[in-house]
């Protein structure tokens, strides 16, 4: 069974960095590509950042290009989205998603997501 | 970016009907459209993908239609348990964007 779990939310002040981390299981988490998304009350839902499976391509939102950095550990069968110089408008819940195939595209599989506050 | 714009925002419908919601791409997506159910406090759970092609363990109940830049989501035979907000997503290119959400509400 596909598993994602994400960790690592919580609540930071204004400028402040987190790491989120998504650990995967059931499948063979080295031949898939994944993306962040996170949801607001405010906006829906905004997909945030992509990571091929050798991590030779990535792509941001503008929104958070040049704050966050996405990255993985193959070994780890772990992803991570480094989260800095963060703001009133990154509060969500971030989720880690994946395609149904190792060589499609889409967010078919969700994690249950990590809820990350910024406020003073 | 590609603007996905659903509708209705909301709908009311009663148990046993069927409803059908609407997603419209700002520019031709293919058939790269997927749809998803969210109940509050949960995760999005995808239905659909590529248009009209059921996810596993998906009732068939759900179903899509449509390409280049109008799709469809129709549920027939409405339960308490698919009374929930829809969101329509395209992923035919970077950014992935999605739609507004339609909430489903029992009448």
């Amino acid at each position: 069974e596909v598993q994602l779990v994400e960790s690592g939310g919580g609540l930071v002040k204004p400028g402040g960095s987190l790491r989120l981390s998504c650990a995967a299981s059931g499948f063979t988490f080295s031949r898939y590509s994944l993306n962040w998304v996170r949801q607001t009350p405010g906006k829906g839902l905004e997909w945030v950042s992509y990571i091929s499976s050798s991590s030779s391509s990535i792509y941001y939102a503008d929104s958070v290009k040049g704050r966050f950095t996405i990255s993985r550990d193959n070994a780890k069968n772990s992803l991570y989205l480094q989260m800095n110089s963060l703001r009133a408008e990154d509060t969500a819940v971030y989720y880690c998603a994946r395609p149904n195939y190792y060589d499609s595209s889409g967010t078919d599989y969700w994690g249950q997501g990590t809820l990350v506050t910024v406020s003073s | 970016d590609i603007q996905m714009t659903q509708s209705p925002s909301s709908l009311s419908a009663s148990v046993g009907d069927r409803v059908t919601i609407t997603c419209r791409a700002s520019q031709g997506i293919s058939t790269y459209l997927a749809w998803f159910q969210q109940k509050p406090g949960k995760a999005p759970k995808s239905l659909i993908y590529a248009a009209s092609s059921l996810q596993s363990g998906v009732p068939s109940k759900f179903s899509g239609s449509g390409s280049g830049t109008d799709f469809t989501l129709t549920i027939s035979s409405l339960q308490p348990e698919d009374f929930a907000t829809y969101y329509c997503q395209q992923y035919n290119s970077y950014p992935y964007t999605f739609g507004q959400g339609t909430k489903l509400e029992i009448k």
